[in-house]
């Protein structure tokens, strides 16, 4: 596909469940970035990676959060015994270069902790 | 960080212009000034980016003050799926990830 591709487009989970959260970023991108927007919130930052190097992982708000691109495309994110203000869409963007070039986004995943 | 404030909501006409402001008073020299839209159910979409020009494209116009500190993005003619929220960023040096605040909320009427 031409765009940025996440899955699974929805996802529940019982509080204490890991999750898996999957972002294809368009096919030669070098930047990815993982954001978190909580209900009526602007998307907040989580992490970037430049190929397969996570770059800066300053927004990951707790160590059950993991992310990793090990071959410099596919990138997943996942939670750790997942709790409910972990509720929120999981968003996914992909850019070409590493300047300040435009993002391109994916729909995001939106996971429901119960 | 270097924040951006905008209105929270603004409404507009079916096929009349719209100007959405931004106030970013502590830009600095070399940090872009982003537009980026969010129509529900959504990622994020770029509209566009300017540093000191104004800039056009086939989305829209960015006009930026002679100071830096404002800008304004300008819909030319809205349609119902202009309806979203818009968010000014500013895009800082050396840093690699966009920070979003709020953004304005646009309503289209018929």
């Amino acid at each position: 596909g031409a765009g940025v591709s996440q899955s699974p487009r929805y996802k529940v989970a019982k509080r204490g469940q890991d999750v898996a959260l999957r972002c294809d970023p368009i096919s030669g991108h070098v930047s990815l970035f993982w954001y978190q927007q909580a209900l009526g919130q602007g998307p907040e930052f989580l992490t970037y990676f430049q190929n397969e190097a996570q770059l800066d992982k300053s927004g990951l708000p707790s160590d059950r959060f993991f992310a990793e691109r090990p071959e410099g495309s596919v990138s997943t994110l996942k939670i750790q015994r997942t709790q409910q203000e972990d509720s929120a869409v999981y968003l996914c963007a992909s850019s070409h270069g590493t300047g300040r070039e435009k993002l391109f986004f994916g729909s995001g995943t939106q996971l429901s902790v119960l | 960080d270097a924040k951006t404030t905008q209105p929270n909501s603004m409404e507009s006409n079916e096929e009349e212009p719209v100007h959405l402001p931004c106030n970013h008073s502590t830009i600095s020299g070399t940090d872009y000034i982003h537009w980026y839209r969010q129509l529900p159910s959504q990622g994020p979409e770029y509209v566009i980016h300017g540093l000191t020009s104004n800039v056009n494209n086939r989305m829209a116009s960015l006009a930026i003050a002679e100071d830096r500190k404002s800008s304004t993005l300008i819909l030319h003619r809205a349609t119902l799926r202009d309806a979203a929220v818009y968010y000014c960023i500013l895009h800082l040096t050396g840093r690699r990830a966009l920070t979003f605040g709020s953004g304005t909320r646009l309503q289209v009427q018929p």
